[in-house]
Order: C-alpha cells, then structure tokens, then sequence
C-alpha cells in the first residue's frame, strides 16, 4: 500500500494524558498537512510542512500542540495534556508539490482520538 | 462569516436524478477550487478541481464556477446510491497553498 498511512487508527485516552499520532506520507511527497476534523464537520487545518520545515500553524493549534516532520519524512503530532475537546478525527494529508495551490491532497485514514 | 460556506444537508435524490451541491466562499481572490468526497468513517478523496469560470466536466460530475458570484458548484448526473457520501468544498485562498474546507453536504441517494 503506498497510500498516507497513519497510526494508531484509534486511540482512547484520559483527560490530561499525552498522545502521539505518526503519520508516514507516499513517498517523494513534498507537503505534509496535519487536520482535525470534528464529528459533523469539515477538516480545520492545523499545520503545514514542507520537507523538514513547519511553514504554517493555525491559531486552533495550541502549545499543547506539537509536530515535527524530522528529516522531511514521517510526521508526528503529540497533544499534551489532552481535554475533552480534543476529541476528533486527526488527519493526516500529503502532496506532491511545495507551495503549490492546484496540488491534490492525499489524505490518510485518519487517527480518532476519544478523551474521557 | 465563514471562509467556505455549505448547506450540511442532508441533500435526498432518487437514483438517476441529477444532485446539485453548492458552495459559497468569502475571499474574492481565492484561485483553486476542489471538491472531495468522504464516505462514512473514511477519509476525503479529490473527486474534482477547477480553476477557471465556467464548466469542468468529468464523467458524471460537472464542477461550475462564478467567481464574480464567488460559488462554485458540483453536478453529479445519474445519480446512484454510491454516490451517498458527503461532499467537501475546499478553497485555496488569494496567496495561500493550504485548502480550507467547508462543513461538507451530506448526500443521499436512495433507490
């Protein structure tokens, strides 16, 4: 499978833990994309990265938020201190193109993420 | 005023009927326009893209754009019960490569 693959598909937490999601992108894809999606909703970005680099982060991305792209591959995204709210699809989405605006995004299954 | 607008549906049709989908955006100077479709408990896939004013045609699926009127739209003709999906607006705004999405429209395509 050469899709966005993404980890652990499911994950269940209690408020005030951490959790980490790992996104591995298909291969030679430039742009990695990190979104939340809430039941109902459309996906709300979260942040960008080109290669290594993390050129874009939203204000819905708090500093309880972080990810990292290290040596422009896989991608993780860690919530610490996790709050009911926090519950969502996370998604996890690349493309072929840097800085490029007609580019296809690939998304991956997702990762949902249940606080209790 | 949201960045991009959509009625969440749920939008009914017969099989066979054609199912309009619209889709409104705030930014004037936006320049990409995509659709994607998300079935249940799956993730988004790029059905269309447009870039220009007027029709795109794919098959069954017909994109139309009017930036003057900033809408764009999505025409799925024959409509079949695996259409049933909801389907995503997303627009690239003036200077940005980062699509924002609208709440999508749940479609219904009962036999």
């Amino acid at each position: 499978d050469t899709g966005v693959s993404q980890n652990p598909r499911h994950k269940i937490t209690k408020r005030g833990q951490n959790v980490t999601f790992r996104c591995d992108p298909i291969s030679g894809h430039v742009s990695l994309y990190w979104y939340r999606q809430a039941l109902g909703q459309g996906p709300e970005f979260l942040t960008y990265f080109q290669n290594e680099a993390q050129l874009e982060k939203s204000r819905l991305l708090s500093d309880r938020f972080s990810a990292e792209r290290p040596k422009g591959s896989f991608s993780t995204l860690e919530i610490q201190r996790t709050e009911q709210g926090d519950s969502a699809m996370y998604l996890c989405a690349s493309s072929l193109e840097a800085f490029s605006n007609t580019g296809e995004l690939f998304f991956g299954e997702g990762s949902r993420l249940t606080v209790l | 005023q949201k960045e991009v607008e959509q009625n969440s549906g749920p939008l009914s049709v017969p099989e066979g009927a054609i199912a309009s989908l619209n889709c409104t955006y705030s930014d004037r100077g936006s320049q990409s326009f995509f659709w994607y479709r998300q079935y249940s408990g799956k993730s988004p896939e790029l059905i269309m893209s447009i870039y220009s004013n007027g029709d795109k045609e794919d098959g069954r699926f017909t994109a139309q754009l009017n930036k003057a009127s900033q809408y764009v739209s999505l025409l799925i003709r024959d409509s079949q019960p695996s259409d049933s999906a909801t389907y995503l607006c997303a627009v690239n705004t003036r200077g940005s490569y980062i699509p924002t999405f609208g709440r999508g429209t749940s479609l219904i395509v009962h036999p």
